[in-house]
């Protein structure tokens, strides 16, 4: 079983179009990340987010962190072609270690 | 800066070889990971090392090795391969005095046991 659960795992949608990723745990995190991974790359990091209520705004993507530190969303505001790709969400407990979900593969058609 | 370069990017090996793939980052990075990818589950950890000559074990450590001996290298050594273990491999590195900080990752070796 997964420690962070990622929702939907594809998400096919026209360009212009809003779409919302969703990344929930049972466990509580000191801080959480996330990644977007392109074909044959491995993952970047997009933000990291630590205080329990915290937004995150970078350009068009926006970055909640929940109250409780539990779980996180990721919301793309009018999505482009170049949005494409496999999102990642990861979260750190009290260690030096990333656990990570299994990904949402964002597809934006043109 | 080249970051974290991994090495081969490409390998297929046959049932029962064995082979180390390389990494090696030049941010003096003290916190180094080894991570596997298989479709539909995510990276899961393998090994990682907090500093030189200090390696612990990951989730999914059977099967592997690791050393440290210095802070720039981490190589993974697989023995004895298997088809189990046909996955795409990161290696990524972490500032440790910043421990909020992203993960830089190498571009991954792609691995085919057969």
């Amino acid at each position: 079983t997964q420690l962070l659960e990622q929702s939907p795992q594809f998400l096919s949608i026209q360009e212009g179009e809003n779409l919302t990723v969703y990344c929930n745990s049972s466990s509580v995190f000191s801080s959480l990340q996330w990644y977007r991974q392109e074909p044959g790359e491995g993952p970047v990091l997009l933000v990291t987010v630590v205080t329990g209520g915290e937004v995150k705004k970078l350009k068009r993507l926006t970055f909640q962190f929940g109250d409780a530190r539990k779980d996180s969303s990721l919301h793309i505001t009018a999505a482009q072609p170049g949005d494409t790709g496999l999102y990642l969400c990861a979260g750190t407990l009290n260690d030096y270690k990333l656990s990570f979900g299994a990904g949402t593969t964002v597809t934006v058609r043109a | 800066n080249a970051g974290v370069t991994q090495t081969p990017k490409f390998r297929i090996l046959k049932i029962g070889q064995s082979m180390t793939l390389q990494c090696a980052q030049d941010m003096n990075h003290n916190y180094m990971y080894w991570y596997r990818q298989d479709p539909g589950m995510g990276l899961k950890l393998i090994y990682y090392s907090v500093g030189a000559g200090i390696t612990d074990k990951g989730e999914v450590p059977n099967g592997y090795n690791v050393s440290r001996s210095t802070t720039e290298d981490f190589p993974l050594r697989l023995e004895l391969a298997a088809p189990s273990q046909t996955s795409v491999y990161f290696c990524a590195s972490r500032d440790g005095q910043r421990l909020n900080y992203g993960y830089t990752f190498g571009s991954g070796t792609r691995l085919t046991v057969v």
